[in-house]
C-alpha cells in the first residue's frame, strides 16, 4: 500500500513568514495526526483529526499554528508568524481508527527552517 | 497526562554487544508501549510493542520487558549490528483507546566496528 506522502520535505523561511504543510494519509486511514519534532527530542503532537472533527489539539499553539483536514482525507498544517523556536520536522501520521492499536504510520515529514 | 522518561540519551556498543535503553512512564491507565526506530532523515518506524497483559515480548534479535508496577519498560537488543545504529523512542498509549501515544526523547544508539 501506499505510504503517508507530505510535502514540501524542506522549506526554509524567515520569522514572521508564513508557511504550509501538506499531508495525505494512507487510503481508508480515518485518523491523522500531526508531530512535531524539535532536532534532539521525541516527537510532540500537535493535532489529531478523526475523519475531519478534530480530536485533541491541546498542545497546539493555536495563536500561530492552524490546520484543517476538510474532506476527512488531506490535512494541511500552517504557521502564521513563524518563530525561530518553531523549526524543526514536522511529522504527519495516519492510522485506521483512533488509538494505536490500528497501525500507526508516519510519513517522511517536513524539515522547517526558521532563520 | 502521561510523561514518558527515556535513558540513556546516546548509548555506544561494540559490534556484537548487547544494548539496553529504558523507559519509565507516569500514568498507570497507560497499557500499550511502542517502539520506534528512526534512522537519520527518516521517518519513525515501529520496530516491537507490548501490551500491559504481558511481560516480555521477543522478535528475533530485540526484546521488550514490561515491569507495570514499576511502570519501567526496556528495549534490548542482543547481537548488535552496524544497521542497528539509529535513534531509538520508546512511547506510551492506551490500547482500543483514542488516547495519543507520547513518545520519550529518545536515545541515539551507535554501533563500533
Amino acid at each position: 500500500e501506499a505510504g503517508v506522502a507530505q510535502s514540501p520535505r524542506y522549506k526554509i523561511i524567515e520569522k514572521r513568514q508564513s508557511v504550509a504543510f501538506w499531508c495525505n494519509p494512507i487510503s481508508g486511514h480515518a485518523t491523522l495526526y500531526w508531530y512535531q519534532q524539535i532536532l534532539g527530542q521525541g516527537p510532540k503532537l500537535l493535532i489529531q483529526f478523526q475523519n475531519n472533527g478534530v480530536v485533541d489539539d491541546s498542545q497546539l499553539p493555536k495563536d500561530r499554528f492552524s490546520a484543517e483536514r476538510l474532506k476527512g482525507v488531506d490535512s494541511t498544517l500552517k504557521i502564521q508568524p513563524a518563530k525561530l523556536e518553531d523549526s524543526a520536522v514536522y511529522l504527519c501520521a495516519s492510522s485506521l481508527s483512533r488509538g494505536a492499536n490500528y497501525g500507526y504510520t508516519f510519513g517522511s515529514g517536513t524539515r522547517l527552517t526558521v532563520v | 497526562g502521561e510523561n514518558v522518561e527515556q535513558h540513556p540519551s546516546t548509548l555506544s556498543v561494540q559490534e556484537g554487544d548487547s544494548a539496553v535503553i529504558k523507559c519509565t512512564y507516569s500514568d498507570s491507565a497507560s497499557n500499550y508501549f511502542p517502539w520506534y526506530k528512526q534512522e537519520l532523515g527518516k521517518r519513525p518506524q515501529l520496530i516491537i510493542d507490548i501490551r500491559s497483559n504481558v511481560g516480555e515480548k521477543k522478535d528475533q534479535r530485540i526484546a521488550v520487558t514490561l515491569n507495570k508496577t514499576a511502570k519501567h519498560f526496556s528495549l534490548h537488543i542482543t547481537e548488535t549490528q552496524p544497521e542497528d545504529s539509529a535513534v531509538y523512542f520508546c512511547a506510551a498509549s492506551m490500547w482500543s483507546s483514542a488516547s495519543k501515544i507520547i513518545f520519550g526523547s529518545g536515545t541515539r544508539l551507535s554501533i563500533r566496528p
